[in-house]
């Protein structure tokens, strides 16, 4: 069965320091992997996708992810983190992009 | 031009109730989803809808019925809710086999 690992419950970065979150999934195919951000009271909005291709993927608001699929990681990446990036972000894995199963969640504190 | 909407965002309700969330996408996707957000915030998907057809019925109570009277439509109706059914519950759509498209949830408490 899928399933999504997000190791870290809370992660606090000071404005401008580079930010790593991790995402581990267990999948028997090849993946269809997605990061989300949701903001305190609001829906989840789409930053990444990987579907296939280039294993380095490019984001919205700066954000990025690397797929590498020896360590079945999909790990989301930030240069410089601003404080409107304080969020809880999701990570997620599907067949496709049908029955998406989704992490516990990273809560991102920015320290200015 | 609000992409996936849902009503109400807020249901205040009493045990034993009957109450219908309501959603709409006017992306022009095939498939809808419903799913439920707990207190810790996980989130799980309940049904799926694709062309109106159910595609994805998770181990959901019978109390929870998903309807969908047209493609841009996927309402969920509850009977005699419970408090364990307080949560935030999304809607989302997606083309088939793309990225899903949240809406902005319905906070639903149970009294």
């Amino acid at each position: 069965a899928q399933s999504v690992t997000q190791p870290d419950i809370h992660i606090t970065v000071s404005e401008g320091a580079s930010l790593e979150l991790r995402c581990n999934y267990s999948y028997g195919a090849t993946p269809y992997l997605f990061w989300y951000v949701q903001s305190p009271g609001q829906g989840l909005q789409l930053l990444l996708k990987y579907f296939s291709g280039d294993t380095l993927v490019q984001g919205i608001k700066g954000f990025e992810a690397e797929f590498k699929r020896s360590q079945s990681s999909f790990n989301l990446r930030k240069p410089s983190v601003h404080w409107s990036d304080a969020a809880e972000y999701f990570c997620a894995v599907g067949p496709y992009g049908n029955k998406l199963v989704f992490g516990a969640g990273t809560i991102l504190r920015v320290k200015s | 031009d609000t992409a996936v909407s849902q009503t109400p965002k807020y249901l205040v309700t009493q045990m034993g109730n009957d109450k219908s969330i309501k959603c709409e996408q006017n992306l022009g996707h095939d498939t809808m989803y419903w799913y439920k957000q707990d207190s810790k915030k996980f989130l799980k998907i309940m049904f799926s809808y694709n062309n109106k057809e159910l595609i994805i019925n998770e181990t959901v109570p019978n109390r929870f019925s998903p309807k969908s009277p047209d493609k841009a439509h996927l309402n969920l109706h509850i009977n005699s809710l419970e408090l364990g059914d307080s949560a935030v519950y999304f809607c989302a759509s997606s083309q088939t086999n793309n990225e899903q498209f949240f809406g902005p949830g319905t906070r639903l408490t149970v009294l």
